[in-house]
């Protein structure tokens, strides 16, 4: 079975720093990862997907990059509204895998 | 608009059976598959498994495989999520989700149901 390891589990931030998390998968998955946000309560929300490409409607400031088996999910200036729990995914045909989640909290 | 709109907070005993439901709106249900996902209190998402309601093909998660079980009613564009005997551990918020696949490949899901709490307590 593919695991994902998403680091770290929590981050301190503040409104307008550059924030990055990390997935790594236990084998190449291609390009088979999306990105989800969740706040407290809320269903979970898809803002990437393949790696990179960014879901309509998500704004800009997210971006994805993949990088072997390495994936990163880029937010370029925080906003008060992305204070949340981000997932990583790995979907294949039929399946999927989640990384553990990290948590963006505020400095 | 797409809706998944899933039934109500359930409170069970250990041993009991329960059956929560996923009624999907504003699109072809027989298009896409369904997707169940788990999230046991304060803790991370986990994929339980799919169902293709066209032809109920069913695909589980090797975790949840024969704990739960996944099916679909075409008529009434409603999935389905069962346990015939409840454990404490399955007290979760459950989800579920819309997924596209081809035969080649399959996008994530991105239109989620609200969730369902299942409390099992004696």
């Amino acid at each position: 079975d593919i695991q994902m390891t998403q680091s770290p589990s929590t981050l301190s931030a503040a409104v307008g720093d550059r924030v990055t998390i990390t997935c790594r998968a236990s084998q190449s998955i291609d390009v088979w990862l999306a990105w989800y946000q969740q706040k407290a309560g809320q269903a979970p929300k898809l803002l990437i997907y393949k790696a990179s490409t960014l879901e309509k409607g998500v704004p800009s400031r997210f971006s994805g990059r993949k990088s072997g088996t390495e994936f990163t999910l880029t937010i370029s200036s925080l906003q008060p509204d992305d204070f949340a729990t981000y997932y990583c995914l790995h979907y294949d045909l039929y399946s999927g895998t989640f990384g553990q989640g990290t948590t963006v909290e505020v400095k | 608009e797409v809706q998944l709109v899933q039934s109500g907070a359930e409170v069970k005993k250990p041993g009991e059976s329960l059956k929560i439901s996923c009624k999907a709106s504003g699109y072809s249900f027989t298009t896409y598959w369904i997707g169940w996902v788990r999230q046991m209190p304060g803790k991370g998402l986990e994929w339980m498994g799919v169902i293709s309601p066209g032809d109920s093909d069913t695909r589980y998660s090797p975790s949840f495989q024969g704990q739960v079980t996944i099916s679909a009613d075409k008529s009434i564009s409603t999935a389905f999520l069962q346990w015939r005997s409840l454990k404490a551990s399955d007290t979760a918020m459950y989800y579920c989700a819309r997924q596209y696949c081809s035969s080649a490949s399959c996008y994530p899901p991105s239109y989620w149901g609200q969730g369902t709490l299942v409390t099992v307590s004696s």
